[in-house]
């Protein structure tokens, strides 16, 4: 089946400092899945943080970025310079883009980053 | 943004005892999602459903599982009975469409006991 493997946390960096989140995927069902990354704030819910849906190409939101490697099935999260208030859990996904029955996503475990004052 | 609004935040209830856990999907969408994370696990779909049918359901969606959305009103998942191994976080999301991002409540969390 469809797997996410990404970094494992907790992950404690200082503001203003570098991010990346490692994320890889194996898609065994699908043969271009789109990719995300999503936020889970403290006390919100799961939100959108960015998605990709064609390889090689490049997504940004919030001062975050991925690219979507489809040669080492990689979709790592950077940001160069991390605020306190990014301190979230985040979650890779993949998503079936053929899929006829909605938007069914696989998700990595989740990784928790604390950014320190 | 968009919100999915999930009742009850939490519940403990009695093994072989049922539940319902409601959904207020976004306004406009059309396809709705239940999905299972046990603690310390992934999160994991369990179903999604549009035009008042179950379109797919993984193995985790047992027998014991059903979901409805009567008249346009609240999406829900119904347990009946529960088991110890039901115990998890339950998130309902909605989408306007196939391909489209999905909208996340913040979960309904279960303890069987």
């Amino acid at each position: 089946g469809d797997s996410v493997t990404q970094t494992e946390g907790p992950v404690t960096v200082s503001e203003s400092e570098s991010l990346i989140i490692n994320c890889t995927y194996s898609a065994t069902s699908i043969a271009y899945p789109n990719l995300f990354w999503y936020v889970r704030y403290p006390g919100e819910g799961l939100q959108l943080l960015l998605k990709v849906i064609t390889a090689g190409q490049k997504g940004s939101s919030r001062g975050f970025e991925a690219t979507y490697n489809k040669e080492t099935t990689s979709f790592h999260l950077q940001k160069a310079s991390v605020q306190e208030s990014d301190s979230a859990v985040y979650y890779c996904a993949l998503g079936d883009p053929g899929g006829n029955a909605g938007a069914k996503l696989t998700f990595g475990g989740g990784t928790r980053l604390t950014v320190r004052p | 943004g968009p919100k999915v609004l999930q009742i009850p935040s939490h519940q403990i209830i009695d093994m072989g005892q049922m539940v319902t856990l409601n959904c207020d999907p976004v306004s406009n969408h059309l396809y709705f999602y239940w999905y299972k994370q046990i603690l310390g696990q992934q999160m994991e779909f369990l179903v999604n459903f549009y035009n008042g049918k179950v379109m797919e359901k993984s193995k985790l969606f047992k027998d014991q599982f059903s979901v409805e959305r009567p008249d346009g009103s609240y999406f829900t998942l119904k347990i009946q009975p529960t088991a110890l191994e039901d115990s998890a976080v339950y998130f309902c999301a909605s989408s306007f469409g196939v391909g489209n991002t999905l909208y996340f409540g913040e979960g309904s969390r279960l303890i069987v006991v």
